[in-house]
């Protein structure tokens, strides 16, 4: 039973440019989430998909956005690059209003930008 | 606005002794879920217990249990017989369950780095 997988692991960025990055959910979820965790800190939501449509967003900007495609996968873009935005990214997958479904987590991707 | 505060960002505690971490939470909703999360260095969030908030009843998974005081917004995990591997990262988290506003986003606390002694 396959888990919750990210790619890359580990990603070198600079200042401005653009960066891509993957999640396949866990076998048999539909949900996706994507959390920013900068280092020393807690997890925090960035935003939700199922069916292929943004459902929740937490508070970050649109330099920010995901997609989400028939087959559940999922990316996260972010545009314009900055400093701030070093951090690892988690992924998450769950079964959409499913009751105490729990999210299960990929082991993350870790930006840096230089 | 749901928040979630772990006011101890490090604990430690002797292999084979008991620990507890603290955390409390804020949330105007009645129908929600806890959970304590641990986080390795080899950074996977791995689910350690959860919690419904109608169950009066303290969740347990073996060495794991929980202290839930609804009235209070406290949300405390008790690990027994502490173990080597039990050294991580672990955070307190809230969801709201279906029809809450904040369905389905986690909302984390700030962490508490447990070490074990040997």
């Amino acid at each position: 039973d396959a888990g919750v997988t990210q790619s890359p692991t580990h990603l070198i960025k600079t200042r401005g440019q653009q960066v891509t990055l993957r999640c396949s959910p866990k076998s048999g979820h539909d949900t996706v989430s994507w959390y920013q965790q900068a280092l020393g800190q807690g997890p925090q939501f960035i935003f939700q998909y199922y069916e292929e449509e943004e459902r929740q967003r937490g508070n970050f900007p649109d330099r920010f956005s995901g997609h989400q495609f028939p087959n559940y996968s999922s990316e996260l873009n972010v545009n314009a690059l900055l400093l701030g935005d070093s951090a690892l990214y988690l992924c998450a997958s769950s079964l959409w209003r499913t009751r105490g479904q729990p999210q299960h987590f990929g082991d993350g991707t870790r930006l840096s930008i230089l | 606005a749901q928040t979630v505060t772990q006011s101890q960002p490090e604990m430690s505690v002797q292999e084979a002794e008991t620990v507890t971490l603290s955390c409390t939470y804020d949330t105007s909703e009645s129908d929600y879920y806890l959970f304590w999360y641990k986080q390795p260095p080899s950074r996977q969030m791995i689910l350690v217990i959860r919690q419904e908030a109608y169950k009066q009843q303290n969740a347990t998974e073996n060495r794991f249990s929980v202290n839930f005081q609804k009235a209070a917004k406290s949300f405390s995990l008790k690990i027994s017989d502490s173990q080597l591997g039990d050294a991580a990262m672990y955070f307190c988290a809230y969801r709201a369950n279906a029809g809450g506003t904040s369905y389905g986003k986690l909302t984390f606390g700030q962490g508490t780095i447990l070490t074990v002694h040997p």
